[in-house]
């Protein structure tokens, strides 16, 4: 089963740290977009992804937060000098299509938290 | 700003009854609408969609309806079973520049045997 892979599962960063957060789209699909959700809310849209280019980061924090989606490999969200507060759950989501009528497929998530 | 709403935090259903949770939205730019069904530690799943042209989608025991001059829809399940107990995330999406869904805060919905 193919599904969209996100790893790790958990991480445990110290305040100051760099979060690595990796997610590999179904098979097939080239369209990557990054969620957060923080405790007690709906899913918050990040960042829009397309094989080599950021279609949409309207959702991103200007600072500390980026995101890429290589030629080759895994789409990578990165958050430097972490602080208490991306404490949350990070999900990836991939589609075939862009469009509002192509449902997108998430990932388990990844569990930040921060000490 | 929510522009998707959830009002219902948690709803709690008897097996076999009908389950009937509601998602109210603000931007009328929305043309598509989806239904998302997440178990703990597990990515929300796609459950069923409904686009603005129609007002009725129906998936086996889930079943969506669209008001939308209300800006209202909401996610029946018929007949309630215990496996369907999970938060239920309502999603709009619009091609009017807005691809990317929005999404509710979620309902946790509790079916009991």
């Amino acid at each position: 089963n193919a599904g969209v892979m996100q790893n790790p599962r958990h991480l445990v960063r110290r305040r100051g740290q760099e979060a690595r957060l990796r997610c590999s789209p179904m098979k097939g699909h080239s369209h990557v977009y990054w969620y957060r959700q923080l405790p007690e809310e709906g899913l918050k849209f990040m960042v829009y992804l397309q094989k080599e280019n950021i279609i949409d980061e309207s959702g991103m924090p200007k600072e500390r937060f980026s995101a890429e989606f290589p030629k080759e490999g895994p789409s990578i969200l990165r958050i430097q000098q972490v602080v208490r507060g991306d404490s949350a759950a990070y999900f990836c989501a991939s589609s075939s299509n862009r469009g509002s009528n192509q449902p997108q497929h998430f990932g388990d998530g990844t569990r930040l938290s921060i000490l | 700003d929510q522009q998707v709403k959830q009002n219902s935090p948690s709803l709690s259903v008897q097996e076999g009854r009908i389950s009937i949770l509601n998602c109210d939205y603000t931007n009328s730019m929305f043309d598509y609408f989806l239904w998302y069904k997440k178990y703990p530690a597990e990515g929300p799943t796609f459950l069923i969609s409904i686009s603005s042209i129609k007002d009725k989608n129906e998936d086996g025991r889930f079943t969506v309806f669209l008001n939308k001059s209300a800006k209202h829809l909401s996610l029946h399940i018929v007949p309630s079973q215990p496996g369907d107990s999970a938060v239920y995330f309502c999603a709009a999406a619009g091609s009017g520049g807005s691809y990317i869904p929005t999404f509710g805060r979620g309902t946790s919905l509790i079916v009991h045997p």
